[in-house]
């Protein structure tokens, strides 16, 4: 069975600084996807970027940047210069190889950026 | 730029009550989901469907069932809510089941059963 674990429920950064929130997987499938979402106090869940298990290269989306360790099973997200509007609940997802396209969700981290 | 669309946004319910909640979206996915997000555990996985007048359970679909007439909605139903499917609801889809074809979410729907 697939599972997401994230273990930092909370976390806090300054303003401008770099701030990694941590992600593992388990699954046993070679072909797999990783997500990362936003949720900010709004409540609705934003797209931010994607891995799959097959890239050499960690993927990168302005700001953000994945560092992916497929022999460890971490797909850690990576947010370089925070801005207060950072602050939201982010999700870690997988989605494996059927064709039925379900994620499985991680608990989520809350992300507190300090001026 | 629509996307998914939820109604309502927001519900009370008493114990026993019915009802439906509605997910459009404008993007002609194929894929449509419902998830439902509880305090420390993230979002779960309630139904799914994988094209028009097909649905499938996922992770808890106890008390919950859902259909899909119309390519571009799926509705999903409580016929007697109970206090324990207070939760807040989203519609998510995807045009494929592919692994790098992300979800698109809905804003969500705030359901609160007395």
């Amino acid at each position: 069975a697939q599972k997401i674990t994230q273990t930092q429920p909370g976390m806090f950064v300054q303003e401008k600084e770099a701030v990694t929130l941590d992600c593992t997987y388990d699954t046993s499938d070679q072909s797999y996807g990783l997500f990362w979402y936003k949720q900010p106090s709004s409540g609705e869940m934003i797209f931010l970027i994607y891995q799959g298990s097959y890239d050499e290269q960690n993927a990168t989306e302005g700001r953000y940047s994945l560092n992916f360790q497929k022999a460890r099973k971490s797909a850690n997200l990576v947010i370089s210069a925070s801005q207060l509007g950072d602050s939201a609940m982010y999700f870690c997802a997988m989605r494996g190889p059927s064709n039925t396209g379900k994620l499985i969700f991680g608990q989520g981290t809350t992300l507190q950026v300090k001026p | 730029n629509a996307g998914v669309t939820q109604t309502p946004k927001f519900r009370v319910l008493k114990t026993g009550q019915s009802m439906t909640l509605l997910c459009a979206q404008d993007m002609n996915h194929e894929y449509m989901y419902w998830y439902r997000q509880d305090p420390g555990m993230g979002l779960r996985l309630i139904h799914y469907s994988v094209g028009e007048g097909t649905t499938a359970k996922g992770e808890v679909p106890d008390g919950y069932n859902v259909s899909r007439l119309k390519k571009q909605n799926f509705l999903l139903g409580l016929e007697s809510a109970a206090p324990s499917q207070t939760s807040v609801y989203f519609c998510a889809s995807s045009w494929q089941g592919r692994r790098n074809q992300p979800q698109h979410f809905g804003d969500g729907t705030r359901l609160s059963i007395l």
